[in-house]
């Protein structure tokens, strides 16, 4: 069946430092895949996305890499700060394309 | 642009009451979606409204949980008669476009609480 599922549940990391956080999907027909941030109390903020079509997508400070070969998708985010300490989604569509199916989260802490 | 607007921001309520949860969406977006948050299950989707018609309603736990769209600003979740396991976060998003293949907008949620 579908799911989406993190590597590690947290990881911590120093200030400055780069971060990079794994998700593994199964279903190879997924087209569109995304993160979200979500800081304690609020709802998940949209960080990136990126479609099938591409490896590779930069926005301000984050880099999302798409590999299709192994159904792995990661977020890297540049010169962590601690305002990025936070639980990351990664998300997936479904099969049908009507929904995104979630991952666990992975906690991200960063230390000054 | 305010956002998704969700309002109570939290309810705490007796098992057996009626609960009822509201969503605004961002102007303009064509799509709603609800969503539940629970530590165990993580973010599951509930139902999903395309141009206020409900599309995809197959995450609604049980009979117990409603939800309507009367019109492209509004929508609510009931839940007629809540239980203890009713407890999370309910999220409310919004997406320009239809499905799971555009960028979703989320509420603050509503955290309920069934006693």
């Amino acid at each position: 069946g579908e799911s989406v599922g993190l590597h590690l549940p947290t990881l911590s990391v120093q200030e400055g430092d780069n971060s990079i956080i794994n998700c593994a999907y199964s279903n190879s027909a997924s087209d569109y895949f995304i993160w979200y941030k979500q800081e304690s109390g609020k709802g998940p903020q949209f960080i990136i996305d990126i479609r099938s079509n591409m490896d590779k997508r930069q926005g301000q400070r984050v880099t999302v890499l798409l590999n299709k070969t192994v159904k792995h998708l990661s977020l890297q985010i540049a010169a962590t700060q601690p305002g990025d300490s936070a639980v990351y989604f990664c998300a997936e569509n479904n099969e049908a394309g009507t929904a995104l199916i979630f991952g666990k989260g992975t906690t991200l802490s960063v230390s000054s | 642009d305010a956002g998704v607007i969700q309002s109570p921001r939290h309810e705490v309520t007796e098992m057996g009451q009626e609960v009822t949860l509201r969503c605004k969406p961002i102007s303009g977006h064509n799509s709603l979606f609800w969503y539940r948050q629970t530590m165990m299950r993580g973010l599951e989707l509930l139902i999903y409204f395309n141009n206020n018609v409900p599309i995809d309603d197959s995450g609604m736990p049980e009979d117990r949980f409603s939800a309507k769209m009367p019109n492209a600003s509004f929508s609510t979740l009931k839940i007629q008669p809540s239980e203890p396991r009713d407890s999370a976060v309910y999220f409310c998003a919004s997406s320009l476009r239809g499905g799971g293949s555009y960028e979703q907008y989320f509420g603050p949620g509503t955290r309920l609480t069934v006693t």
